[in-house]
């Protein structure tokens, strides 16, 4: 199977600009999807295929890839982007399996 | 309004067997692939298993294969995970999740439940 790397941690100033980076095997094959989650709570799709937004994720929320990486840009952070964000993909074995990354721990400063 | 509401969770010793439910609406339930996804606690996310949309496809994630079942009653609008021989290792909030293409094996999910909380302890 597949295995999706992300940084466990990122930080960045209010109202600067993060990328937050996904890298694996799978990924030269599928986009990657993106999902924030804050805690106590469900995760969010904040970005899916080549570099879509569901209906009410915010336009500063962006989504770009490279080879084996993929990486979710924040342009503008705000302090509610604070969140853990997880990167996903199909399993490049053949099969529909899905993957996750570990998660990047998000903070605004 | 698409709701995902997942139910069945419990306290169950290790070897034990436990049927969560996830009620589905708000959606056309039987164009869309469903998914599992737990989350042990403080951890990340985990994918668990798939199911197509007419159900006739499964597939499960090599920590689980052999222990649990996936299924759907479209007629209900319900999937459910059969667990069976339970571990420790288990413990986890259970999430189901709609994908975003229907008719697709898709890995984009765009609709959670609040998930379900399994406990694996003697």
């Amino acid at each position: 199977s597949s295995e999706l790397t992300q940084d466990p941690a990122v930080s960045v100033a209010l109202g600067q600009t993060v990328r937050i980076t996904c890298q694996g095997d799978s990924l030269r094959s599928y986009y990657a999807s993106w999902y924030q989650q804050k805690p106590g709570q469900a995760p969010v799709l904040v970005i899916y295929g080549k570099n879509n937004r569901p209906s009410g994720i915010p336009d500063r929320f962006s989504g770009s890839s490279s080879g084996n990486t993929a990486s979710l840009t924040i342009t503008g952070a705000q302090a509610e982007d604070e969140a853990d964000y997880y990167c996903n993909s199909r399993d490049s074995s053949g099969n529909p399996h899905v993957v996750f990354g570990g998660g990047t721990k998000l903070t605004v400063l | 309004e698409v709701q995902l509401v997942e139910s069945g969770g419990v306290v169950v010793q290790p070897g034990g067997s436990l049927r969560l439910s996830c009620a589905a609406s708000g959606f056309t339930f039987d164009d869309y692939t469903m998914h599992w996804v737990r989350q042990a606690p403080g951890k990340g996310l985990e994918w668990v298993s798939l199911i197509s949309w007419d159900g006739g496809s499964t597939y499960y994630a090599d920590s689980v294969k052999g222990r649990f079942t996936i299924s759907r009653d479209n007629s209900k609008n319900s999937l459910y995970l059969q667990m069976n021989s339970l571990r420790t290792e288990d413990t986890a909030l259970y999430y189901c999740a709609k994908v975003y293409v229907l008719r697709y094996f898709d890995w984009s999910l765009d609709d959670w439940g609040q998930g379900t909380l399994v406990t694996v302890s003697s």
